[in-house]
């Protein structure tokens, strides 16, 4: 079965300190991989999305990036965190255009 | 451009009752895929039900079912036998097989269950 990991759980940054979120996801194989942004009590976010390795798509303008070094793994990573930057992401997996699985996300806050 | 729209920001129901949740999309493509997601205070969003556009047959999952109108461009979800644990956030999404595949999501509705 598939499993969909992401790291840390939960992420306390100061303005101006580099980020690096991680999502891997095992059991498959060429999957597409999302990143959202969700604020509290909100809906998500499109940021990033990937059909395969190397391959990104940037949804938003802004001051983060995404790198798929490998076949199952996505990173998203910042060189300066914004106070805007405070939310919870969720990294996302799904086969082609059919449902997508999500994994149990990282709760980030920019002080 | 294709759009998804859930009108109600905010429900709650009785233990036990039955809701329903409304979704509509928009979108020119004759093919295409619709989800409903839930997103209890956990956070971890949850595939809930699934529908394909070209099946006449309204999806059922055990207490949840979809009511598809293709037609219309509707998608609701129906809560028979409501529990505590469907306290949630619900989010309807589409996606076409072909382009991008990028999916769009509707901005939710928040489901409150009633003791």
């Amino acid at each position: 079965s598939q499993t969909i990991h992401q790291w840390p759980a939960t992420l306390v940054q100061p303005v101006g300190s580099p980020l690096s979120l991680e999502c891997t996801v095992e059991g498959t194989s060429n999957p597409n991989l999302y990143w959202y942004r969700q604020a509290a009590g909100r809906g998500l976010q499109l940021l990033f999305y990937s059909v395969g390795i190397g391959q990104i798509s940037s949804e938003v303008p802004q001051n983060l990036s995404a790198s798929r070094p490998q076949d199952r793994q996505f990173i998203l990573s910042s060189k300066k965190l914004l106070l805007s930057d405070s939310g919870f992401y969720l990294c996302a997996w799904s086969r082609r255009a059919y449902e997508q699985y999500f994994g149990p996300g990282t709760r980030l806050t920019v002080t | 451009a294709q759009t998804v729209t859930q009108s109600q920001p905010e429900m709650s129901v009785q233990e036990a009752e039955t809701v329903t949740l409304s979704c509509t999309y928009d979108t020119s493509e004759s093919n295409y895929y619709l989800f409903w997601y839930k997103q209890p205070p956990s956070r971890q969003m949850i595939l809930v039900i699934r529908q394909e556009a070209y099946k006449q047959q309204n999806a059922t999952e055990n207490r949840f079912s979809v009511n598809f109108q293709k037609a219309a461009k509707s998608f609701s979800l129906k809560i028979s036998d409501s529990q505590l644990g469907d306290t949630a956030m619900y989010f309807c999404a589409f996606i076409t097989p072909s382009g991008t595949y990028k999916y769009i999501f509707g901005t939710g509705t928040r489901l409150k269950v009633l003791a």
